[in-house]
């Protein structure tokens, strides 16, 4: 079966630090990945897809995310960070036609001044 | 487009009291999915739709749940007789299913007492 493991609950950082949120995912088939955000009492918010293609992908607010077969990982990066960005993070994955999702178990950003 | 349309936002019900969440997805999309989300359990998928049908409902927690959409432009969960255990925040998504991404409505912060 799919499975998507963030690998740290809670990611600590200081603005205008880097930063790199974990994920890894399990199929034998191939997957479309996705990172989502999302901020106290809203939904989630589409950061980033990958479908097919170029690896690294750009999204929006300044994240990006490798896509990485050898190690089924697609890591979700930003080279500085704002205090705007302290939210829950959510990796998904998805395969087949069917639009159903696996997602992760979340990571929370929390950007410190 | 107005994104993914939930309501209520917010409903506060007695233990017993049947509660009704309803869902207007993306105009064109032809899948929908509902998804509980708690701080214990995480982003859960309830139920999806493909079509208008219900794919899979192995999410549905018991029989006291159920998820209708009549038509392409709405849907609706159903939880009859609430109780405690039921207070969740309830998202709805939507997505062109091929394509995989989906999109969030606000969500219905559901308080049961």
């Amino acid at each position: 079966a799919q499975s998507v493991t963030q690998l740290d609950s809670q990611v600590p950082v200081f603005e205008e630090a880097p930063v790199e949120l974990r994920c890894n995912y399990s199929s034998s088939v191939s997957v479309y990945l996705f990172w989502y955000v999302q901020y106290p009492n809203q939904g989630l918010q589409l950061l980033l897809k990958y479908l097919s293609g170029s690896t690294l992908v750009k999204g929006i607010n300044g994240f990006e995310a490798e896509f990485n077969k050898s190690q089924t990982s697609f890591h979700l990066r930003k080279p500085s960070v704002h205090i705007s960005d302290t939210a829950e993070y959510f990796c998904a994955a998805g395969s087949g036609n069917t639009g159903k999702l696996i997602f992760g178990q979340g990571t929370t950003l929390q950007v410190k001044p | 487009d107005a994104g993914v349309i939930q309501s209520p936002r917010h409903e506060v019900t007695e233990m017993g009291q049947e509660v009704t969440l309803r869902c207007k997805p993306i105009s064109g999309h032809n899948s929908l999915f509902w998804y509980r989300q708690t701080m214990m359990r995480g982003l859960e998928l309830l139920i999806y739709f493909n079509n208008n049908v219900p794919i899979d409902d192995s999410g549905m927690p018991e029989d006291r749940f159920s998820a209708k959409m009549p038509n392409a432009s709405f849907s609706t969960l159903k939880i009859q007789p609430s109780e405690p255990r039921d207070s969740a925040v309830y998202f709805c998504a939507s997505s062109l299913a091929y394509r995989g991404e989906q999109y969030f409505g606000p969500g219905t912060r559901l308080t049961v007492t």
